[in-house]
């Protein structure tokens, strides 16, 4: 089945700072969905991009599907940005099941 | 609209205990998913739905069934409870495949001593 790299696993930031995160998959792919988890375990769909850039507020996102990566872009963090990002995208055979990467883990420190 | 809701958000339960976590949306979703989430890990799929009688297995199946009765319900059943599904257990839906964001609830804790 398609695989999803997440990295890094990890990242602290201060305040203010920017960060990118990465996604990379197997295989081809006709979308691509980025998630929030907070720190209370809600899950939160922040962007569906199958292809190109998206902006909301202070995230957007990159993706270029030929080359089978997607970004996500954090600027000027805020603490309420700490949790974990999760990219996901179809399964192979359809039917509309995600296939989700293992996370990156952020947290923002004032 | 409520979205995706869930039912219970916490349980506990004995080794062999049986139960049904529920999930309801009134977006008038077909397709709808279980997901599983290990500690610090991403989300395996359980089960899924693309509409009212029609259900497959996902990744993760054993030890859980479904059903879909109606278009806006689709619980999760747990027999015989196994510390192996201490997790947290999602339910997403989504109007169409592949094409379309899927919504999730906000999660049921689940505990097995």
């Amino acid at each position: 089945g398609i695989q999803v790299e997440q990295s890094p696993p990890d990242l602290i930031l201060q305040e203010g700072a920017n960060s990118t995160l990465r996604c990379n998959f197997s295989d081809s792919v006709n979308n691509l969905q980025w998630f929030h988890q907070n720190p209370w375990g809600q899950l939160i769909n922040l962007f569906y991009i199958p292809s190109g850039t998206k902006q909301n507020g202070r995230l957007s996102a990159t993706t270029v599907a030929t080359e089978r990566y997607s970004l996500l872009y954090i600027s000027s963090s805020q603490t309420t940005d700490s949790g974990v990002y999760f990219c996901a995208v179809p399964t192979t055979d359809s039917w509309g099941k995600l296939q989700f990467g293992a996370g990156t883990q952020v947290v923002v420190t004032p | 609209n409520a979205g995706v809701t869930q039912t219970p958000k916490f349980r506990i339960l004995k080794i062999g205990q049986s139960m049904t976590l529920q999930c309801a949306q009134d977006m008038n979703h077909n397709y709808m998913y279980w997901y599983r989430q290990d500690p610090g890990m991403g989300l395996k799929l359980i089960y899924y739905s693309v509409g009212a009688g029609i259900t497959d297995k996902g990744e993760v199946p054993n030890g859980y069934n479904v059903s879909r009765s109606t278009t806006e319900d689709f619980p999760l059943r747990l027999e015989l409870a196994a510390p192996s599904q201490t997790s947290v257990y999602f339910c997403a839906s989504s109007y169409t495949h592949n094409s379309d964001t899927q919504y999730f609830g906000p999660g049921t804790r689940l505990t097995v001593l």
